[in-house]
């Protein structure tokens, strides 16, 4: 069974620069979550999606962070404009349901803000 | 959700038993007690969680304590590669997500 991808593993960019990320859940999981990770702390939620709706957004900075989750499968995140505080690993995660506490998580990728 | 408290570091010998403690005394009657490890680079990896009895699979087991208000990891023979930040967590099964703290980062050696 494939893990949770996402892509892309490393990226730098230079402050006010849009980026986005993406994520691939494991196929089957209806609940997915992106996670947020400075370094030397442990992952903080930003949204967490049931199928195609965002039912948990509240620690999402919407001013310049959204989310999307198309047809409730692939997710993706963008930034923008990025700004140097971004600088993070950001984790998304998979689960079967919304009452699992067993989640799968990728390997993040990690974001460099210059 | 509970709060958890960890120690931030602990070390092990390889081939030793690994335990790590976590106190969750404000934990409710409805309340699970989840363990993730997340070793350099990766995310997060499910452990084992529990509810009031002792669980045991292939990774570890968890001992939580009769009234529930602590709980402890056991890594039975550690190895190098069990070096990692371990994570308590308490959750609700209400389909709230999983609040992490900053963890134990458990440094296991030769």
């Amino acid at each position: 069974e494939a893990g949770v991808v996402q892509s892309p593993r490393y990226k730098i960019i230079e402050k006010k620069q849009p980026v986005a990320f993406w994520c691939n859940p494991i196929s089957g999981h209806n609940t997915l979550y992106w996670y947020l990770q400075n370094l030397g702390q442990g992952p903080e939620l930003l949204i967490r999606y049931e199928n195609e709706e965002a039912v948990d957004d509240s620690q999402l900075p919407k001013d310049r962070f959204s989310a999307e989750r198309l047809k409730g499968v692939d997710s993706t995140l963008k930034i923008q404009p990025a700004e140097l505080g971004d600088s993070a690993v950001y984790l998304c995660a998979s689960s079967r349901d919304r009452v699992t506490g067993e989640l799968f998580f990728g390997e993040g990728s990690r974001l460099t803000v210059l | 959700d509970a709060k958890t408290t960890q120690p931030p570091s602990m070390d092990c010998a390889e081939g030793r038993a690994a335990n790590l403690p976590c106190n969750h005394s404000t934990i409710s009657g409805n309340e699970y007690v989840y363990w993730y490890r997340q070793i350099h680079s990766q995310g997060p990896q499910y452990i084992i969680h529990g509810l009031k009895n002792n669980e045991t699979n292939e990774m570890a087991s968890l001992i939580i304590t009769e009234d529930r208000k602590s709980s402890t990891l056991i890594l039975p023979h550690a190895t190098l590669r069990d070096t990692a930040v371990y994570y308590c967590i308490v959750l609700n099964q209400a389909g709230t997500a999983l609040i992490f703290g900053k963890g134990t980062t458990l440094s296991v050696s030769s």
